[in-house]
């Protein structure tokens, strides 16, 4: 069936450090890509999406390339921020056959000043 | 911007009652869900609902479960006996066709069944 699978966390970095998530998905269509995140507290928030490959979706500094020959869509950004302290949750939509999101397990990601 | 409200915030509740979750989805769009996300482990789909019926639910939907539209602007979802393991933040979300495929989430409804 159709999975997302996200790097294993926590994930603990200093204040300016280059982040990358990564994201694979398996899926039988042709889905959309997104990344959400999750503040302390606070409920889902769209980060960034790509709804077909070789898209770039960025937003915040983050960025995201849809890679179809790699099934991937990376998370990155170039210098991290203590406020981005937040659970990072990658997800696949299709709209052919079962139209919702599927998410990947989360990684939760703490940056120390 | 328009977005996806739930009330309440956070509801405890005994084992056994029943439970109505809240949701005004943004008000064009069409298709609605429901999801959770039990403490610390991935956002689970529970159901989609469009044009007033189940289009899918997940095998953790099942008869203790039910979801209505009861007028123009409410979405809800009630647990009719609600277990221990129902605890879980409790997210609605919408989507319309113009939006292409993004959802929007509401803040989350906090349950904890005691």
């Amino acid at each position: 069936g159709d999975s997302v699978t996200q790097m294993e966390g926590p994930v603990t970095l200093s204040e300016e450090a280059f982040l990358t998530i990564n994201c694979t998905y398996t899926a039988t269509g042709y889905p959309s890509l997104f990344w959400y995140v999750q503040y302390p507290g606070e409920g889902l928030q769209l980060l960034l999406k790509a709804t077909k490959a070789d898209d770039k979706g960025s937003n915040k500094g983050f960025e995201a390339t849809y890679r179809k020959e790699t099934t991937s869509f990376h998370l990155e950004k170039g210098s991290v921020q203590v406020s981005d302290s937040a659970v990072y949750f990658c997800a696949l939509y299709l709209l052919q056959g079962a139209q919702k999101l599927v998410f990947g397990q989360g990684t939760r990601l703490t940056i120390n000043p | 911007e328009p977005e996806v409200t739930q009330t309440p915030s956070h509801q405890v509740t005994q084992m056994g009652q029943e439970v109505i979750l809240r949701c005004v989805p943004i008000s064009n769009h069409l298709y609605f869900y429901w999801y959770r996300q039990i403490l610390g482990q991935k956002v689970e789909f529970l159901v989609s609902f469009y044009n007033n019926e189940i289009s899918e639910k997940s095998e953790i939907f099942d008869d203790q479960f039910s979801v209505e539209r009861p007028d123009g602007s409410n979405f809800t979802l009630k647990i009719r006996s609600t277990k221990l393991e129902d605890s879980a933040m409790y997210f609605c979300a919408s989507r319309d066709t113009s939006s292409g495929n993004t959802i929007y989430f509401g803040e989350g409804s906090w349950l904890t069944v005691v």
